[in-house]
């Protein structure tokens, strides 16, 4: 049973332009929830991370949105630049010291 | 500020064999983790350590999988009796721990098994 769910596979923006990744979760626990980027050979880097108290936090050209009535979050990142081309990865935390990761989605900015 | 350090970084053996693999967290991160990411999957999680005390552990954790945090510092993680299913990337991961909540795991680059 996928607790966090990232619904689309691949996203492809051209650069300078806005990137929305989405992401959807199920558990109420949940109440942290994080964004992680991954190159290939890599391990996830961290992104930009979310309490369930706030709706919204900015970080540069990265600003994540909470839906908890929803229960979805977004994350925006503008302007997209080529270097930002790799898979996100959502996460959730709640409950528990475990993340819980979505399957990610391959972002790609053509120049 | 040194990363979380893993190694060996690709690990190849045959089926029955035992492997074993090796975190060093990110200095004075109480908090450790092992995750296990499959190809397009997310990472799953598999055990956690706050010190040297193992807290939580996954189903996916059988029997033939332990993990060790002698103290409270590296980290060990060890399959036995390896099967073709354990072929994956293992990551660790630290954070600070030490009463703060909310606070974001970081990542090291793994350590991906292949299982002959």
């Amino acid at each position: 049973d996928q607790q966090v769910k990232q619904n689309s596979p691949s996203l492809s923006v051209q650069e300078g332009r806005i990137s929305i990744l989405n992401c959807d979760y199920t558990n109420s626990m949940f109440d942290y929830f994080l964004w992680y980027k991954k190159y290939p050979a890599e391990g996830p880097t961290f992104l930009i991370s979310i309490s369930s108290i706030k709706d919204k936090n900015e970080d540069g050209r990265f600003t994540v949105f909470l839906n908890k009535s929803a229960k979805h979050l977004s994350l925006h990142i503008v302007p997209s630049q080529p270097g930002d081309s790799a898979v996100y990865f959502c996460a959730a935390q709640g409950g528990s010291e475990k993340l819980v990761f979505g399957k990610g989605m391959k972002l790609t900015v053509n120049p | 500020d040194t990363g979380v350090s893993q190694n060996p970084r690709h690990k190849i053996t045959k089926r029955g064999q035992n492997v074993t693999f090796r975190c060093d967290p990110i200095s004075e991160h109480n908090r450790l983790y092992w995750y296990r990411q499959t190809l397009g999957q997310g990472p799953e999680f598999l055990t956690y350590f706050q010190n040297e005390a193992q807290l939580e552990k996954s189903r996916l954790l059988s029997d033939r999988f332990s993990a060790e945090r002698p103290k409270g510092s590296f980290s060990t993680l060890e399959i036995q009796r390896t099967e073709q299913g354990d072929s994956a990337m293992y990551l660790c991961a630290s954070s600070p721990g030490g009463g703060l909540w909310n606070q974001p795991q970081h990542f090291g680059d793994g350590t991906r098994l292949s299982i002959l």
